[in-house]
């Protein structure tokens, strides 16, 4: 079982709808990123948790640190969100990051 | 000015022969990693760095060696690349646990023929 799991894989969706990606991981953490890679491009970070909740434009961002959770929104979603959407936790004890597979978001106007 | 670069952005090799990736930053993080990405298999850990010649090995790590002599670059080598090791590599740098953002490089297209 990987350490970090994302859903979905894939994920679909009509322009202005609202978009949730979950990850669960299963270390114990100092901070969990939330990074997105367009195609062909590369690996941008959009957030780091440590706990609660944070906002950037239509971006939002929560964590569950008992339930090792999180989840990105994404509110009004536009063709330009399409891209593919990674989890990542930084381990506690070593600082490895590990990354979840990602999720494929395809917003279709 | 970018924080963190990636040299070369693009090598094709044939196999057998030695090949250097090096990676830059400037934001004066302790912890550096490479990463190959694959289709199918998203980002992999092949190495990581947590200060000046501390490093350790991820996930991946066979067939590859690193080196850390100064804050500021980690160089990843394969000694004689083989085919399997044509692929995307990124590198990371992180500040202290938790302190800071993490920050990748543009990424290297390594073709090995």
């Amino acid at each position: 079982k990987n350490e970090v799991e994302q859903s979905p894989q894939n994920l679909t969706a009509q322009e202005g709808e609202f978009i949730t990606i979950n990850c669960s991981y299963s270390v114990g953490i100092s901070a969990l990123h939330w990074l997105q890679q367009h195609p062909g491009g590369g690996i941008v970070s959009l957030f780091m948790l440590s706990s609660g909740k944070k906002k950037h434009g239509r971006l939002i961002a929560t964590i569950n640190i008992q339930e090792k959770h999180s989840s990105l929104h994404i509110t009004a979603s536009h063709p330009r969100d399409s891209a593919v959407y990674i989890c990542a936790v930084r381990s506690h004890n070593t600082d490895k990051l590990i990354f979840g597979t990602g999720t494929r978001l395809q917003v279709f106007p | 000015d970018a924080g963190i670069t990636q040299s070369p952005r693009h090598k094709v090799t044939e196999t057998g022969t030695p090949v250097t990736l090096r990676c830059h930053q400037t934001e004066n993080h302790r912890y550096m990693y490479w990463y190959r990405q694959d289709p199918g298999h998203g980002l992999r850990l092949i190495h990581y760095s947590y200060g000046v010649k501390d490093t350790d090995k991820g996930e991946v790590s066979d067939g590859y060696s690193v080196s850390r002599s100064k804050t500021e670059d980690f160089l990843l080598t394969l000694e004689s690349a083989t085919s399997s090791q044509t692929s995307v590599y990124f590198c990371a740098s992180a500040g202290h646990s938790g302190a800071n953002v993490l920050t990748f490089g543009a990424g290297s297209r390594l073709t090995v023929l």
